[in-house]
């Protein structure tokens, strides 16, 4: 496609419900990065995929986050349990290779009520 | 760790004013910095700084890197309101994930 395309753009769940937030990079791109947006802050790190493989997930917070890139290209961030303090907006980037500059998408804004 | 800390965290100017953001930053290894506007939704791409000294320039907006006193800055002259928006500033260290490293953003207001 032409951008990162994220899906669903809001969701709004209750508290201990599970979630599944998708995103589509751009073609061709290797590279695919998760980041958490909180209101008023800069977007935080989550987990990095190179291909198919979670190369890092150091910034996960918890167990209850996982992500998968099952064939290298559709990636989807999955929230078990979801809590209050998971709601932010989750941005997916991708590049073409490891290197910078990352292109984001729009973000999938997550309201735990 | 790395940490990027980026100032002022408002600003409030009129149309037409130059502004300066900063962007000072401590990281492992470093490799490059990254300047993004934000408006309502993605991050878009501005500028990749990895030369200290280097002006890097499209039309009204330019940046500089630093990489002796570890800062960058992003200049905007005769500003309009559409650069209204969130200007995030990123570093890229040595670090196995090659993440980027935000700052918390400083939120630029021009009125008319």
């Amino acid at each position: 496609g032409a951008g990162v395309s994220q899906t669903p753009s809001n969701k709004v769940t209750e508290k201990g419900k599970y979630v599944e937030l998708r995103c589509d990079p751009i073609s061709g791109h290797t590279a695919l990065y998760w980041y958490r947006q909180s209101l008023g802050q800069g977007p935080e790190f989550l987990i990095y995929f190179q291909g198919t493989g979670a190369a890092d997930d150091s910034g996960l917070p918890n167990d209850r986050f996982f992500a998968v890139r099952p064939e290298g290209s559709v990636s989807t961030l999955k929230i078990q349990r979801t809590e209050r303090g998971d709601s932010a907006v989750y941005l997916c980037a991708s590049s073409l290779t490891r290197a910078p500059p990352l292109h984001f998408g729009n973000g999938t804004r997550l309201t735990v009520t | 760790e790395d940490k990027v800390v980026q100032s002022p965290l408002s600003l409030v100017v009129h149309e037409g004013d130059t502004v300066t953001l900063n962007c000072s930053y401590e990281v492992t290894n470093f490799r490059s910095l990254l300047w993004y506007k934000q408006e309502k939704k993605a991050p878009t791409f501005l500028f990749m700084l990895t030369s200290s000294g280097i002006e890097k320039k499209s039309g009204r907006l330019s940046s500089i890197l630093d990489k002796k006193e570890l800062f960058s800055i992003l200049n905007i002259t005769a500003t309009q309101t559409g650069d209204s928006a969130i200007y995030l500033c990123a570093v890229d260290g040595d670090n196995a994930g090659n993440m980027l490293t935000f700052g918390g953003g400083t939120r630029l207001m021009v009125k008319p």
